[in-house]
């Protein structure tokens, strides 16, 4: 299984909603990202978890919450989103961090917030 | 710092006629190099990898890339287009000891 997966495909909230999205994989990769992508713009990398601990947050603001309750799977909880957060959302995996490792990626999340 | 320059936002070819997409990097040490593909709504797919082996890469559905150290360079090319190639384009860089830095994109028209 070389797949890696992500529910919901889409998803519209309000600016008081909680919400959360998933990721899974079976490869027994070790690194998970999460990346956020506005349209017609490259991916931007949010958080990476390395052996199931968060070792990268790259500045993300605190209403984007991640969680990695084990080695296949990757949450990213979602509260009181602004409009401008709306993006597509893509999970990735990887073997691990050394940077000859590819990534993985997931078919992504597109995210409203209304 | 670690970039990537994709010297064209957008290139548009013929059905049947060469593909040229470039991008230069920037990197204190040997980086790995990657391409992705996207299509419209879709995740990156991996195209074909770099990692300090062979300079001629090749890689999925007919691509390859040639990795130039002396002019810092990581083209992809591939033969023939197919108007399944119509997608969007990433070069990414991967310093070492760091994540992936990605280039702007290429966003490649493929006309019958």
């Amino acid at each position: 299984d070389t797949e890696v997966t992500q529910t919901p495909k889409h998803l519209v909230m309000g600016m008081t909603n909680k919400k959360s999205l998933k990721c899974e994989q079976h490869m027994g990769h070790r690194a998970m990202y999460w990346y956020k992508q506005k349209a017609k713009k490259p991916p931007e990398l949010m958080f990476v978890y390395s052996y199931e601990k968060l070792s990268i947050n790259e500045s993300v603001p605190s209403r984007f919450s991640p969680e990695c309750p084990n080695s296949s799977l990757l949450n990213l909880h979602l509260h009181a989103l602004q409009p401008e957060d709306s993006a597509l959302y893509l999970c990735a995996s990887s073997q691990g961090t050394g940077n000859y490792n590819e990534q993985f990626f997931g078919p992504g999340t597109r995210l409203t917030v209304l | 710092a670690q970039s990537v320059t994709q010297l064209d936002s957008h290139v548009s070819v013929s059905e049947g006629t060469p593909v040229l997409l470039r991008c230069n990097y920037s990197s204190s040490y040997s980086p790995s190099l990657f391409w992705y593909v996207q299509h419209p709504n879709k995740g990156l797919q991996l195209l074909l990898k770099y990692t300090s082996a062979a300079t001629l890469v090749k890689g999925i559905n007919g691509f390859e890339a040639e990795f130039k150290k002396s002019e810092t360079s990581f083209h992809l090319t591939k033969p023939s287009a197919h108007m399944s190639d119509a997608a969007e384009y990433f070069c990414v860089v991967s310093p070492y000891g760091q994540n992936f830095v990605f280039g702007p994109g290429t966003r490649l028209s493929v006309l019958p």
